[in-house]
This record gives structure tokens, sequence and C-alpha cells, in this order.
């Protein structure tokens, strides 16, 4: 069984700091989703890794696959409150459905 | 193009009952997946549906059953509702399915009283 944790579980910052969360896993991934979600609403995608080491950026959001594919992280640059939110990783090999981390709860103060 | 839609958003029902919620993928998407969302168990796969067939299937009682339509809508039913089944209902959709890019829908909220 195919399986991902998230770290730390619960993060609250202040505006303007700087943060990291992190997506484990033993197992090998082809691909790797993260996802903000907001109360009462479905996650919506923030981006697809699939290529071991790879980075990508979006505006203040860095996200980097692990060389071996196993791992991932999302760096946040001068949080603001807009994104406050619960972040979900999801893994997914060829042929199988995803299988998604338990997420870190963000909670960025004004 | 339009989003993943769900229907109902809200739903309350009483122990015993059953329960059918819809879900329209993104135009064009053939690949329909459930998940159940809880605050204890997180994000846990339902099942697949892809050209009306189901794919995949989670680790879920029989009370949990779904069908997709020719048009790539689907439905999923729960039947003898229990009041652990109290969740965010989920569908996310994609162009295949199996790993690909998935769109989900804001969910339907399902309360077991």
């Amino acid at each position: 069984t195919q399986l991902l944790e998230q770290s730390p579980q619960f993060l609250s910052i202040q505006e303007g700091e700087n943060l990291t969360v992190y997506c484990n896993s033993s197992s090998v991934f082809s691909s790797l989703q993260w996802y903000r979600q907001e109360p009462g609403e479905g996650p919506v995608l923030l981006v697809t890794v699939v290529t071991g080491g790879e980075v990508k950026k979006l505006k203040r959001l860095t996200f980097q696959f692990g060389d071996a594919r196993k791992d991932s992280s999302l760096h946040i640059t001068a949080a603001q409150p807009g994104d406050t939110g619960l972040y979900l990783c999801a893994g997914a090999n060829y042929g199988q459905n995803f299988v998604f981390g338990p997420g870190t709860r963000l909670s960025v103060l004004p | 193009k339009a989003g993943v839609t769900q229907t109902p958003r809200y739903l309350i029902k009483t122990r015993g009952q059953q329960v059918t919620l819809s879900c329209s993928p993104i135009s064009g998407h053939r690949s329909v997946s459930w998940y159940q969302q809880t605050p204890g168990q997180g994000l846990q796969f339902l099942f697949e549906y892809f050209s009306e067939t189901q794919r995949n299937k989670g680790n879920f009682p029989g009370r949990f059953s779904g069908r997709q339509f020719s048009n790539s809508r689907s439905e999923m039913n729960v039947s003898t509702l229990e009041l652990g089944d109290s969740a965010l209902y989920l569908c996310a959709s994609s162009l295949e399915g199996q790993g690909e890019e998935q769109f989900f829908g804001p969910g339907t909220r399902l309360t077991v009283l």
C-alpha cells in the first residue's frame, strides 16, 4: 500500500513569513500533485510534477519533486492571508489512482 | 470551459436512508473518480469510472456504488446510511484517468443524523 505523509500537520504563521511543507513516502511515484483546499470546497490543483529533481514556480509558491520521486516540498515566500487553507499532496503511478496525504493546514495571520 | 459540478451541495439524511449524488465532469473528460473526505481519515478513494465502466475501486463496503452515463456524468449511491457516512463527497474528472491530472468539483456535504 502506498502511503503519503505530510508535515507539519498544522502551521500558523504571520503574514510576510516564509514556510515550507513536506510530502514524503517510501514509495516511488510517477507524478505528484499539490492542491489547496478551502473550507467547504473541493481541492484546487496547484501543480503537477513528474520528473525527479523538478522545480516549478507559481508566483510565490515553489514546488520541488525529490530526485528519487518519493518526496516533494512546497515553499511559500512572503505568505499572505489568502494562502490560508489545507495543502494536500497526491501521488500516482501510471495506471493507478491517486493516493492523498493527510494534508497540512496553514493559517496565515494578518 | 465549465468546471466540475456536483449536486446537491448539501444533504441531510437519517440513518437507514439511501442517497444519490451527482457529478458532471469537465466537457471532454471521460474519467470520473469519487472520494470521501472526513476530518479523521482525510481524502479516501471510492471508485473510478471510465467509459461507463468501473475501472478501480477503493476499500469501501458494497453500500457504496456508482455508475457513469454515456455523457460521462456520474452518480454515486450510498444505501442504508450510517452516522459514519457523514462526510464531504468529492468527484474529480480527468481526460483518461489513472494518474492524469484531475480536477475536483466543490463536493456534496452529506450529514447523516
